[in-house]
């Protein structure tokens, strides 16, 4: 069975970069069948796509990040990871991983299944 | 970018009942790229149903998806206990972009 675990700081000051891995386990991260994702969500809010990325390293990023996203993968350790720069409170979240089923490799989208998900505080 | 609105924000019925969610996008939408999701208190979201209308493996037949263009639907048909949650519609669009909706909270009545 396909696990992902989020792992990372819980704290962040603002100005910073945020960086967090997740881990795959039960299934091989260079599938060709699927991106992998991160996703977002605010304390007591809705969900937002954060970016994905494929096995070869291709990816995507929401605009609305304003370029302060990385995101990178390592096959030898069945991992990926991500970075976000220059944080603010705004960015204070739970942040999932998952694996993506994006129409750039299949013909429908999701995202299942998610990691537990990680808290992370941006504050001084 | 393709906004989409959920309604209503809050849906208050009884174990039993029927259930009903609306997902509308603010442009058309693919059915082939319309989510749905449920996620519980201190949980991270479950696949429900994707392509508009397929259910994901292992969820039961009470749930059901429909809907095309910018209205799209989902049906519970007799609410049981554990499916008070909160619900989102998701959606790929182009830049590329994928975006969820703000959700439905569906509470025991």
């Amino acid at each position: 069975q396909l696990q992902l675990q989020e792992s990372g700081p819980g704290l962040v000051k603002p100005s910073e970069t945020l960086s967090l891995t997740c881990t795959v386990s039960g299934g091989s991260i260079s599938s060709s069948s699927y991106y992998w994702g991160w996703i977002r969500q605010p304390p007591g809010k809705g969900l937002e796509w954060i970016g994905s990325i494929y096995y070869s390293g291709s990816t995507y990023d929401n605009p609305s990040l304003k370029s302060r996203v990385t995101i990178s993968v390592d096959t030898s350790k069945n991992q990926f990871s991500l970075k976000l720069s220059s944080v603010t409170a705004a960015d204070t979240a739970v942040y999932y991983c998952a694996r993506h089923c994006d129409i750039a490799v299949a013909a429908y989208n999701w995202f299942d299944p998610w990691g537990q998900g990680t808290l992370v505080t941006v504050s001084s | 970018e393709i906004v989409l609105t959920q309604s209503p924000g809050t849906l208050s019925l009884s174990p039993g009942e029927r259930a009903t969610l609306s997902c509308r996008a603010s442009q058309s939408v693919s059915s082939s790229y319309l989510t749905w999701y449920q996620q519980k208190p201190g949980q991270a979201p479950r696949l429900l149903i994707y392509g508009a209308s397929s259910r994901a493996t292992g969820i039961p037949d009470r749930f059901s998806g429909s809907g095309s263009g910018t209205d799209f639907t989902l049906t519970i048909s007799r609410l049981e206990p554990e499916d008070f949650a909160v619900y989102y519609c998701q959606q790929y669009g182009s830049s590329p972009q994928y975006t969820f909706g703000q959700g439905t909270k569906l509470e025991i009545k």
